[in-house]
Parts: C-alpha cells; structure tokens; sequence
C-alpha cells in the first residue's frame, strides 16, 4: 500500500522566483492537505483540496496556490519567494469523512531560498 | 479560536523508564486530539487520536494518550522508554464541532532517551 509521496526531495530556489511541489496521496485517498514547518515549529496549515476544490485555507498570502487533479495527486505553487518561505513542505491525506480526522503525511519537500 | 501548547522544548529520559511528553489545549467547541512523531528529514508519522470515547487511547509502537477533559490535557505516554522513541513529538487538535477542518500544532517536543 504506497503511503503519502512528495517530490522533490530537495529544492533550492533564488528569491523572487516560482517552485511547484507535488504530491501523491496515499491508496484509497481524496482529499489533500498542505503544510508549511519552519525549523523548530510545528506545521502550519496553507490550504485543503478536495474534489479538486479548495476546500480551506490557512493565513498564507495568494502567492500560496495549489491544484488537485482528477486522481487526487496535488501541486502546491508558491510565487514570488521570499527567504521567509524556505521550509519543510508537507502534504498529507485522508479520506472525506469519520477517517477524515486522520492524516497521513508524506515525507516533505525542503525549501530553501537564497 | 484553537491552540495547543507542549510546556517542554524537550524530554530527557533513560531506556526502560516511563516517559510522558505533556500536552495542553484550548478549543471553543469538542477537542479532536492527534499525536503525531517526526524523525529527522522525515515527514510526521501518525502516533494516536483522540475523537470521543474512552479517555485513555492507544496508539503505535506502544504509545498511549489520556485525554483530560477537566484540565485540557492530553498528554503522551509509555510505560517503558526505547532509544529509538528518540525523535520530535507533535500534539495536535482541532475543533470537532464542524466547520473547520484545520488542525493547529503544537511546537513539538524533542524526546531524547538515553542508553
């Protein structure tokens, strides 16, 4: 049972340009979630898809979009970056419903813009 | 409003004693409560929830929660400690009362457990 996937695994970027990551949910999955974590805290909500609507969003500025495709798989696209924005980006996914409470992280895909 | 605070930065204990990563929340309406562990350059692995029900909840690799509903507490616990429980401990919660489908994390808590 394939779990939660990101790619990539690693991307340096300059300030001022775009980045897209992409994740696929785990087996059985449809709604997908994106996080931020910056070093020493804890993950920080930017958005949710779900049929391939936005679904919810957390306090991220419109430079933060995403995408969800008709076989679940999302991208998260962030413009314009800042340094602020070098981090761990995770995504997570869960099933719409009681199982919705849990969500199965990727391994994340880290930032770093110089 | 929600929030979550973990007191601690970190957890010191020794190999086969019990450790107990603490945990504390405010939500407005029912509490959904999620741990969750990070090993380094890794993403945060499922650990336990609480949704409703029994207090005591039961989780992975032999971790256990007890939901506190008095004191907004839910604390992490084993009753005996392996080197490699060694990793970053997040609590989270959400608010159960509909609407809102966002969790909020606490800063997390690096348990390290000594040989």
């Amino acid at each position: 049972d394939a779990g939660v996937t990101q790619s990539p695994t690693h991307l340096i970027k300059t300030r001022g340009q775009q980045v897209t990551l992409r994740c696929s949910p785990k087996s059985g999955h449809d709604t997908v979630s994106w996080y931020q974590q910056a070093l020493g805290q804890g993950p920080q909500f930017i958005f949710q898809y779900y049929e391939e609507e936005e679904r919810q969003r957390g306090n991220f500025p419109d430079r933060f979009s995403g995408h969800q495709f008709p076989n679940y798989s999302s991208e998260l696209n962030v413009n314009a970056l800042l340094l602020g924005d070098s981090a761990l980006y995770l995504c997570a996914s869960s099933l719409l419903g009681r199982e919705q409470e849990t969500q199965y992280f990727g391994p994340g895909t880290r930032l770093l813009v110089l | 409003a929600q929030s979550v605070a973990q007191p601690e930065d970190q957890v010191n204990v020794a190999e086969g004693n019990p450790l107990t990563v603490k945990c504390t929340y405010s939500v407005s309406g029912n509490p959904y409560l999620f741990w969750y562990v990070q090993y380094p350059n890794r993403g945060l692995q499922f650990l336990l929830k609480y949704i409703t029900g029994d207090n005591l909840v039961k989780g992975s690799y032999g971790f256990e929660a007890e939901f506190n509903k008095s004191q907004t507490s839910f604390h992490l616990k084993k009753p005996s400690a392996l080197v490699s429980d060694s990793a970053l401990y997040f609590c989270a919660v959400r608010d159960g009362s509909g609407g809102s489908y966002i969790p909020t994390f606490g800063r997390g808590t690096s348990l390290i457990v000594h040989p």
